[in-house]
């Protein structure tokens, strides 16, 4: 079966730098998305990899190792309205999303 | 700007009382993908369209129907909503072909209540 690992809560501190970790089994790999979702609100896009390695987009870094399956969506300098839920999601050899459950990321100040 | 539209934010209905959510685009997108989210879980996908084919998850109960009467409207239609069916119902489009990123479009959400 196809799965998405990825915590399902995270804290961390404002100014501070958090990973979240997205792990992955489908069938066939066309790309993995981050999306932040905020409490009632629909997903928005954050991030895009299909090569390995990093990718920077201002405060925020998403990494992709295909051959172990494994991404993390990187927050840096974070601030309190980064308080959301975090989806991981794979575009599988049929080109349909599968969704992780989301990780609750809690931000203290 | 272009946009994914969905009406309403908030839909309440009655037990056993058919409800029909609309979603609408102006991004010109082919596909249009119609999910169901519960609290603190994964979108689920119920159905999407590729154009005009339709593409039914083999999970989702038949009480859920969709139409897609043109490129820019999509309707997901519930005959007999129960308590069960209580989510956020969630409209997305996306590009989508052999190649590309295939990044989805949100809108916002129609959160469902049923009484």
């Amino acid at each position: 079966g196809q799965n998405i690992d990825q915590p399902t809560e995270m804290t961390a501190t404002e100014g501070a730098i958090v990973q979240i970790n997205c792990t992955y089994q489908t069938s066939g790999f066309n790309g993995l998305f981050w999306y932040q979702q905020h409490a009632g609100e629909a997903p928005t896009f954050l991030s895009y990899n299909v090569l390995d390695g990093l990718e920077e987009k201002g405060r925020f870094s998403s990494f992709l190792s295909r051959s172990k399956g494994y991404s993390y969506l990187l927050l840096k300098e974070l601030q309190m309205k980064d308080s959301a839920s975090y989806l991981c999601a794979v575009l599988d050899s049929n080109y349909q999303l599968i969704w992780g459950a989301g990780t609750k990321l809690i931000i203290k100040p | 700007d272009a946009m994914v539209i969905q009406n309403p934010r908030y839909q309440v209905t009655q037990f056993g009382k058919p409800v029909t959510l609309s979603c609408s685009q102006t991004l010109n997108h082919n596909v249009m993908y119609w999910y169901q989210q519960k609290s603190s879980q994964a979108p689920k996908l119920l159905f999407h369209y590729y154009d005009k084919d339709f593409n039914n998850e083999a999970d989702t109960p038949d009480n859920f129907q969709s139409r897609r009467p043109n490129t820019s409207f999509c309707f997901l239609d519930i005959r007999s909503p129960g308590l069960g069916d209580a989510a956020m119902y969630l409209c997305a489009t996306s590009t989508a072909g052999l190649a590309g990123a295939n990044e989805q479009f949100f809108g916002p959400g129609t959160r469902l209540t049923v009484l």
